[in-house]
């Protein structure tokens, strides 16, 4: 069973830094591409970060790009979204998909269960 | 990084069918064959419905289909059922980047 528990979220002060955790499990991770999608209280969906299977392709938002860094650790079936230089905007419930590919044209078929970054003062 | 377009609700009375619209531009929904749906009930994670525009993963009931015309996909659930009533998102592979259309409510009637 594919699962997916994304962790390190919390209450952050703008201008602070926070990073973000999935621990992937029931896959071989390293076959397939990884991404963040956010979610803003009572908004939609946003794309926010894409890795391919090895990390030689990375993509970002314009909305986070040269604040968010993202990363992941093939022998620890593990991704991560370093956050710097939170804003407020930032406050939305993070999710951790899986790609149905290997680099980062595909969908999401499975998603985690978020965590909450909330950023304010 | 225009988020698609998409309207914000959508109804139909039960056994309807009801189609969803998500519209990009040549550079993503158009460019691509890699338009995806998504269905949202409130306080849950997300669920893939429909990939690559028409294809639908194991376990996703046949009344929901996909297509795609030029820049603007579609999403047409049939025989409307109850549990249809969530929120559905569009998504478009866009080159470097991925979009999401802003969301449609879907109110079964």
């Amino acid at each position: 069973e594919v699962q997916l528990v994304e962790s390190g979220g919390g209450l952050v002060q703008p201008g602070r830094s926070l990073r973000l955790s999935c621990a992937a499990s029931g896959f071989t991770f390293d076959d397939y591409a990884m991404h963040w999608v956010r979610q803003a209280p009572g908004k939609g969906l946003e794309w926010v970060s894409g890795i391919s299977w090895n990390s030689g392709s990375i993509g970002y938002a314009d909305s986070v790009k040269g604040r968010f860094t993202i990363s992941r650790d093939n022998a620890k079936n593990s991704l991560y979204l370093q956050m710097n230089s939170l804003r407020a905007e930032d406050t939305a419930l993070y999710y951790c998909a899986k790609s149905t590919h290997y680099d980062s044209s595909g969908s999401f078929d499975y998603w985690g269960q978020g965590t909450l970054v909330t950023v304010s003062s | 990084q225009s988020a698609l377009t998409q309207p914000p609700s959508a109804s139909g009375s039960p056994g309807q069918s009801v189609t969803i619209s998500c519209t990009g531009t040549s550079s993503d929904v158009g460019g691509y064959n890699y338009v995806s749906w998504y269905q949202q009930h409130p306080g849950k994670a997300p669920k893939l419905m429909i990939y690559e525009v028409s294809k639908r993963p194991s376990g996703v009931p046949d009344r929901f289909s996909g297509s795609k015309s030029g820049n603007t996909a579609s999403l047409t659930v049939s025989g409307l059922q109850a549990e249809d009533e969530a929120d559905y998102y569009c998504s478009s592979y866009a080159g470097s980047n991925i979009l999401f259309g802003g969301g449609t409510k879907l109110t079964v009637l």
